[in-house]
C-alpha cells in the first residue's frame, strides 16, 4: 500500500466553524507533513511531524491546529478561518529522516465563506 | 531570484512529440525531485535524484550536480500527460523548496 489518504475532498466552511482534516498512511513512515497549495502556486510547508512530535511549524497562525495521534494519522484542526485560508491542502509521508521521497495525498480543497 | 527556476512555465505540444523541462537550481542539494500535479488534485511523485539519470516507462531524469541543472524528457506524448510538473530540492536537512511549475498541455 503506497497510498496517503486525506478526507473530505471538499470542505466548505464559515468563518466561525470548527472543522478538521484528516491524512492517513500505512506505509509506516514516521515523518508526515502539511502543505497548503494556493492556485497557479507551489506547496508550502505548513508543519511536519517526525516520529509523532511536531518538529517544523512554519509560523503558521494559530488557527491552525496539527495534531499526530498515532504513526499513522495526521490531523489538521481548523477554527476561526479567514478567506484567504481558501486552498488545497496537501498532506505528505516519507519514510524515515525528514524530507526523504515525499508520497503525496490528493489534497483537501477548502472554501472559507 | 528564485532558488529554483523551471523553464518553460508553459508547454503545448502534440501527441507524439518529446518533451523537455528544465530545472535550475542556486543552492548545494542533497537531492532533487519531480514531482506531478493534474488539475485539481494531488502530487504524484515521479523521480527523486541525486546523481546521474533514472527511467520510468517514458519519463526520463537527468541531473547535473556540477552545473546545477536538471531535466524531465518525455517520450512519445500522450494528452494523459497535462499537467504541471514541478521540481522541488532539497539543500541538506532543510525543507524542499520548490519550483513555479511548468504546466504541460499535449494536444491530440
Amino acid at each position: 500500500d503506497t497510498e496517503v489518504t486525506q478526507t473530505p475532498k471538499h470542505l466548505v466552511m464559515g468563518m466561525t466553524n470548527k472543522k478538521s482534516l484528516k491524512c492517513e498512511q500505512h506505509m509506516g513512515h514516521r515523518a508526515m507533513y502539511w502543505y497548503k497549495q494556493k492556485a497557479k502556486k507551489p506547496p508550502e510547508l505548513m508543519f511536519v511531524y517526525s516520529y509523532e512530535k511536531l518538529s517544523i511549524n512554519e509560523s503558521v497562525p494559530s488557527r491552525f491546529s496539527p495534531e499526530c495521534p498515532n504513526s499513522s494519522l495526521l490531523n489538521l484542526h481548523l477554527h476561526a478561518l479567514q478567506p484567504e485560508d481558501s486552498a488545497l491542502y496537501l498532506c505528505a509521508s516519507s519514510q524515515e529522516a525528514v524530507f526523504y521521497e515525499q508520497y503525496f495525498g490528493p489534497g483537501t480543497r477548502l472554501t472559507v465563506t | 531570484k528564485n532558488e529554483v527556476e523551471q523553464s518553460p512555465q508553459n508547454l503545448t505540444a502534440q501527441e507524439g512529440e518529446f518533451i523537455t523541462i528544465n530545472c535550475s537550481y542556486s543552492v548545494g542539494i542533497s537531492a532533487l525531485h519531480w514531482l506531478q500535479q493534474h488539475p485539481g488534485g494531488g502530487i504524484v511523485s515521479l523521480f527523486m535524484l541525486s546523481s546521474g539519470k533514472k527511467k520510468h516507462g517514458r519519463l526520463i531524469a537527468t541531473i547535473n550536480i556540477q552545473e546545477k541543472h536538471s531535466s524531465l524528457h518525455i517520450t512519445a506524448s500522450h494528452p494523459r500527460d497535462s499537467a504541471v510538473y514541478i521540481c522541488a530540492v532539497k539543500p541538506g536537512a532543510q525543507k524542499l523548496v520548490f519550483g513555479q511549475g511548468t504546466r504541460l498541455t499535449i494536444n491530440p
